[in-house]
């Protein structure tokens, strides 16, 4: 199975900063098969992007993602205050699904 | 919009089994597939298996194949995750999801289900 490793594991951001992940996998996968994923205490997790960077339903557009290959990358363009919690990169190319580490995004 | 009702949290022993169910709005089922993804305390999200309620097929991870077992009943369109031989090792949360394709990405999420497995 595909092994998505994320970094870093912590971003300490202060609002208004950018947020940048990055998700490098044990094999090539084409972005149209890479989602990213928010999740929050308490709260059902939310996809935020998925298939070549499309952006879900009600998604706001300073979310966004790059990558091919093996590399693969989430940005935020200005942190918001809703926007601190944990993100996950997720490989759909290749079966079984898989997912990365998490990278928690933190206040300064 | 899809929305997921999952049942409550449980407690169970070393060996028994436990099943979860998660209740899908609308016509979820006749568009969506649903999938079961766990995650345990300090791991990644582990997706076990899904279902596609409108042709009644199933696909599961290997790790988990002859102890999982994911049903679907659309008539109130409840999707339904068995786990049996459990082991401490399965406490986690599990969490349903719709697939709006297949059981491999998922859009909508319940808000997760507590399995606890302690003697």
């Amino acid at each position: 199975e595909i092994v998505l490793t994320q970094s870093p594991g912590t971003l300490s951001l202060s609002p208004g900063e950018r947020a940048t992940v990055s998700c490098r996998a044990s094999e090539s996968v084409s972005s149209s098969f890479v989602a990213w994923y928010q999740y929050k205490p308490g709260q059902a997790p939310r996809l935020l992007i998925s298939g070549a960077s499309s952006r879900a339903t009600g998604i706001p557009d300073r979310f966004s993602s790059s990558g091919s290959g093996t590399d693969h990358t989430f940005t935020i363009s200005r942190v918001e205050p809703e926007d601190f919690a944990v993100y996950y990169c997720q490989q759909y190319g290749s079966s079984p699904p898989t997912f990365g580490q998490g990278t928690q995004v933190e206040i300064k | 919009q899809v929305q997921l009702v999952q049942s409550g949290a449980e407690v169970k022993k070393p060996g028994s089994s436990v099943r979860v169910s998660c209740k899908a709005s609308g016509n979820t089922f006749s568009s969506h597939g649903i999938a079961w993804v766990r995650q345990a305390p300090g791991l990644r999200p582990e997706w076990m298996g899904g279902i596609i309620p409108s042709f009644s097929t199933t696909e599961y991870a290997q790790r988990f194949q002859g102890r999982v077992t994911i049903t679907a009943d659309k008539s109130t369109s409840t999707a339904y995750m068995q786990l049996t031989s459990l082991k401490s090792e399965d406490t986690a949360v599990y969490y349903c999801a719709s697939t709006p394709g297949g059981w491999e990405l998922f859009d909508y999420w319940g808000l997760g289900t507590l399995v606890t497995v302690s003697s």
